[in-house]
């Protein structure tokens, strides 16, 4: 069955500091990779996504991910993160066939002013 | 352009009474989705609508969930009876083109329900 893990629950940075949060997914055929991200009291939204061509995507505000199909990964980057990125990040895989999106279990960032 | 609209937010009922959500989708968008986001987890579909026909309904509690999405506008979903395990958000996205092909799905705001 398909799946998305995210490596790491909790996470708690410095402002300035560097960002990458993995995501690994288990699929073999055609996907499109997501990741969305939920501000405290916000809904869900779009950061960024891949659906084909470079697989270094650039998302809003800084982030951006790269699709790397040898590991089955699309791990979410941003080199200097702001107390405002303090949110939940969720990543999540489209199956290409029947459209069904898999999200991860999240990611809670935190950024310390 | 006005966002996926849910209501209520927030509802708070005890085991075995009914409860029902409603979702808005963005005017134009023929494909919504309900969510399920227990606490700690990522949201997970629970049922899928193209207009107003079923796409994907396979993670959906039958014997006591059920959604309907009359003239493939707007949809409700109902708990009847609820579980202490169905205290979650559910959530309502919608996206404009069938699902196969490049398109995003928009989320609402959720509706938190409390089962005590």
């Amino acid at each position: 069955a398909q799946s998305v893990s995210q490596h790491n629950h909790h996470v708690i940075l410095s402002e300035a500091a560097s960002l990458e949060l993995g995501c690994n997914y288990s699929y073999g055929g055609t996907v499109n990779l997501f990741w969305y991200v939920q501000y405290p009291g916000q809904h869900l939204q779009l950061l960024l996504k891949y659906f084909s061509g470079d697989p270094l995507v650039k998302g809003i505000k800084g982030f951006e991910a790269e699709f790397i199909k040898s590991k089955f990964s699309f791990n979410l980057r941003k080199p200097s993160v702001q107390w405002s990125d303090t949110a939940e990040y969720f990543c999540a895989v489209k199956n290409g066939n029947t459209g069904k999106l898999i999200f991860g279990q999240g990611t809670t960032l935190q950024v310390k002013p | 352009e006005a966002g996926v609209a849910q209501s209520p937010r927030y509802k708070i009922i005890e085991k075995r009474q009914s409860v029902a959500f409603w979702c808005n989708p963005i005017s134009g968008h023929a494909t919504l989705y309900w969510y399920q986001q227990i606490l700690g987890q990522g949201p997970k579909l629970l049922i899928q609508f193209q207009n107003n026909g079923v796409v994907d309904d396979s993670q959906l509690p039958k014997d006591r969930f059920s959604a309907e999405r009359l003239k493939g506008v707007d949809s409700t979903l109902k708990i009847q009876p609820a579980k202490l395990e169905d205290s979650a958000v559910y959530l309502c996205a919608s996206s404009q083109r069938p699902d196969y092909s490049y398109n995003e799905q928009f989320f609402g705001p959720g509706t938190r329900l409390t089962v005590l």
